[in-house]
């Protein structure tokens, strides 16, 4: 079990960019999660697949995000034109189907809008 | 809406001495309530979770949670701290569709001091 993944762990970029990260879910795992957590929080529900269907999203989550999912596999969260408030860190979770309820997290990416 | 309440932002205990961290929630139905650990560039850790049935859940690390159905709460304890439990607990509820979007409280840190 190699657990979940995230890449990259670290990601800087100026305002206006586009940003793209990474998870890999632990490899039997059809249900993947997405979350964001600023400094002093708890992290924040953002989206959630079900094998490669998407199916809730939070108001969190801005025509700016785009989160895929395309073979069930591992999932990708585009942020368009950055701004300095998606400055936080972005958590990745995943859970079987037989327990639901229980999510295992990744180590996250750090995003940094200058 | 549902939502998580950690009254302690920082708690400092004793290397040997008892803890106990406090979790309050609000949700109309039976909630799924869990609690995680994040230490520092750590994804966030599953202590314990509960569902139904027994009030009292055992985790892991030697922690323990008890549901009180008439207070909300949901408090975390542990007989004697070693300075390894020094890290930011998080308490969650399910929440969304099935209960799949976790709300998470703030996080309380603990400090351990030899």
């Amino acid at each position: 079990d190699t657990g979940v993944s995230q890449d990259p762990r670290h990601k800087i970029t100026k305002r206006g960019q586009n940003v793209t990260f990474r998870c890999d879910p632990i490899s039997e795992h059809n249900r993947l999660y997405w979350y964001r957590q600023t400094l002093g929080q708890g992290p924040e529900f953002l989206t959630y697949f079900q094998n490669e269907a998407q199916l809730e999203k939070s108001r969190l989550l801005s025509d700016r995000f785009s989160a895929e999912r395309p073979k069930g596999s591992f999932s990708t969260l585009e942020i368009q034109r950055t701004e300095q408030g998606d400055s936080a860190m972005y958590l990745c979770a995943s859970s079987s189907l037989t327990s639901p309820y229980e999510q295992y997290f990744g180590p996250g990416t750090r995003l940094t809008v200058t | 809406a549902q939502s998580v309440t950690q009254p302690d932002i920082h708690i400092t205990v004793s290397e040997g001495a008892s803890l106990e961290l406090r979790c309050n929630y609000s949700y109309g139905a039976t909630p799924y309530l869990f609690w995680y650990v994040q230490s520092p560039g750590q994804g966030l850790q599953l202590l314990l979770k509960y569902f139904s049935g027994d009030t009292l859940v055992q985790g892991i690390k030697g922690f323990e949670a008890e549901f009180k159905r008439s207070q909300s709460s949901f408090n975390l304890r542990k007989p004697s701290v070693h300075w390894s439990d020094a890290a930011e607990y998080f308490c969650a509820v399910g929440a969304g569709q099935a209960g799949t979007a976790l709300i998470f409280g703030k996080g309380t840190t603990l400090s351990v001091s030899s």
